[in-house]
């Protein structure tokens, strides 16, 4: 069966220092893979995905991910955090079909 | 910008009445899926469409029912609600059946069941 697994709740970090937000999954088959932020009383939205071709994605607001086969991971990353993007985050697969599969979510608090 | 809307962001029905939910897509998207969102669990797919009137069942469907009788809009309808149907329900769209295509969100309608 597919599953995606976040496997922090909540992930603290203070302003200006580089964040990471973790994601594996398991699936058959090759996998499409998302990151969505979940601002407060908001719908999701997207903020990259992997596709084909180069490991490391670049998205919105200074987001990136990169892609690990061999470790089947799909980590989100940001080189400085701000204040502002404390918000939920949802890594998601898809392999084909119209299903797609999120994780349960890590909440990240950015610290002035 | 993709523009999905939803029709309440707050609701509160009472045990054993009919609730629907609605959502419309500006963008002429083909897929159009309803989730619900618990602490916790993430998202789980209740129902989704891939065509007007035609829907397939999520994960979660029982209690739940769907209509799409036109492209733009997706109706969520909850039969008989019950306490345990008390959840924020995201309402999605995607261009097409094209797996990497990434989904559109609406803001979310957060149900209570009283």
């Amino acid at each position: 069966a597919q599953s995606v697994a976040q496997p922090e709740d909540q992930v603290n970090v203070a302003e200006g220092n580089p964040l990471t937000v973790k994601c594996t999954y398991s699936v058959s088959g090759n996998p499409y893979l998302f990151w969505y932020v979940q601002y407060p009383n908001r719908g999701l939205q997207f903020l990259l995905k992997y596709i084909t071709g180069d490991n490391l994605v670049k998205g919105s607001y200074g987001f990136e991910a990169e892609f690990n086969k061999s470790q089947t991971s799909f980590h989100l990353k940001k080189p400085s955090a701000l204040v502002s993007d404390s918000a939920l985050y949802f890594c998601a697969v898809r392999t084909g079909g119209f299903k797609t599969i999120f994780g349960a979510g890590t909440r990240l608090f950015v610290k002035a | 910008d993709v523009k999905v809307t939803q029709s309440s962001r707050y609701l509160v029905k009472r045990t054993g009445e009919k609730v629907f939910l609605e959502c419309v897509q500006d963008m002429d998207h083909e897929n159009m899926f309803w989730y619900r969102q618990d602490p916790g669990l993430g998202l789980r797919l209740i129902y989704f469409s891939y065509d007007v009137k035609m829907k397939e069942k999520g994960d979660i469907p029982e209690g739940y029912s769907v209509s799409r009788e036109k492209k733009e809009r997706f109706s969520l309808i909850l039969e008989s609600a019950s306490t345990n149907q008390t959840s924020m329900y995201l309402c999605a769209s995607s261009l097409d059946h094209r797996s990497y295509n990434e989904q559109f969100f609406g803001p979310g309608t957060r149900l209570t069941v009283l």
